[in-house]
């Protein structure tokens, strides 16, 4: 049973536009949400956090938003570039150290 | 500096064949993660370190799969009698210490490829 899904495979974004990527999640015990991004032939690395005591992560043009109530997370990049174009994953964690990820959702950012 | 290196970065094995895949994560690192990563799925958690110390092996599938951490820095994920199934990513995952586990960082991965 997944306990994190992204719902959206894929998105398109024109450059200079928001891109929102959501993700839902199972269980309201997660005390820690991540977004990582991937390249091609390389590993996550990881980009922004929220723990569940917030509401609202911002680090530059990410900003991470946890809507605790509807078990729902996401990620705002504004403005968008090419170079953002990559696979995003969530991911949620416990103070038990196990996470868990979602499938990904590509975003290409067109020029 | 040098980040988590995974070797080799393609293994291909045949089916019933052991295979033995190795991570070097940051130096001075102290938890140390497996994943397996199918085509188009997210990581999946396989097992966690914290030093030499493996506290969590919930998410091996099966008991072919073995990870050790002697000295707590490198890891080998080994996989006894290899199936098609088990053909996926390996992403290796580390991170400072316990505390600030939340914040990993990726290997590049060793994708498996049983034939």
């Amino acid at each position: 049973d997944q306990q994190v899904k992204q719902n959206s495979p894929s998105l398109s974004v024109q450059e200079g536009r928001i891109s929102i990527l959501n993700c839902d999640y199972t269980n309201s015990m997660f005390d820690y949400f991540l977004w990582y991004k991937k390249y091609p032939a390389e590993g996550p690395t990881f980009l922004i956090s929220i723990s569940s005591i917030k509401d609202k992560n911002e680090d530059g043009r990410f900003t991470v938003f946890l809507n605790k109530s509807a078990k729902h997370l996401s990620l705002h990049i504004v403005p968008s570039q090419p170079g953002d174009s990559a696979v995003y994953f969530c991911a949620t964690a416990n103070t038990g150290n196990q996470f868990y990820f979602g499938t990904g959702t590509s975003l290409t950012v067109i020029p | 500096g040098a980040g988590v290196s995974q070797s080799p970065r393609y293994k291909v094995a045949k089916r019933g064949q052991d295979v033995a895949l190795r991570c070097d994560p940051i130096s001075g690192h102290v938890s140390l993660f497996w994943y397996q990563q199918a085509l188009g799925q997210g990581p999946e958690f396989l097992t966690y370190f914290q030093n030499e110390a493996q506290l969590d092996k919930s998410g091996l599938p099966s008991d072919r799969f073995f990870a050790e951490r002697p000295e707590g820095s490198v890891s080998t994920l080994k996989i006894q009698r290899t199936q098609q199934e088990d053909s996926a990513v390996y992403l290796c995952a580390s991170s400072p210490d316990a505390a600030s586990s939340y914040e990993q960082y990726f290997g590049p991965g060793t994708r498996l490829t049983v034939t």
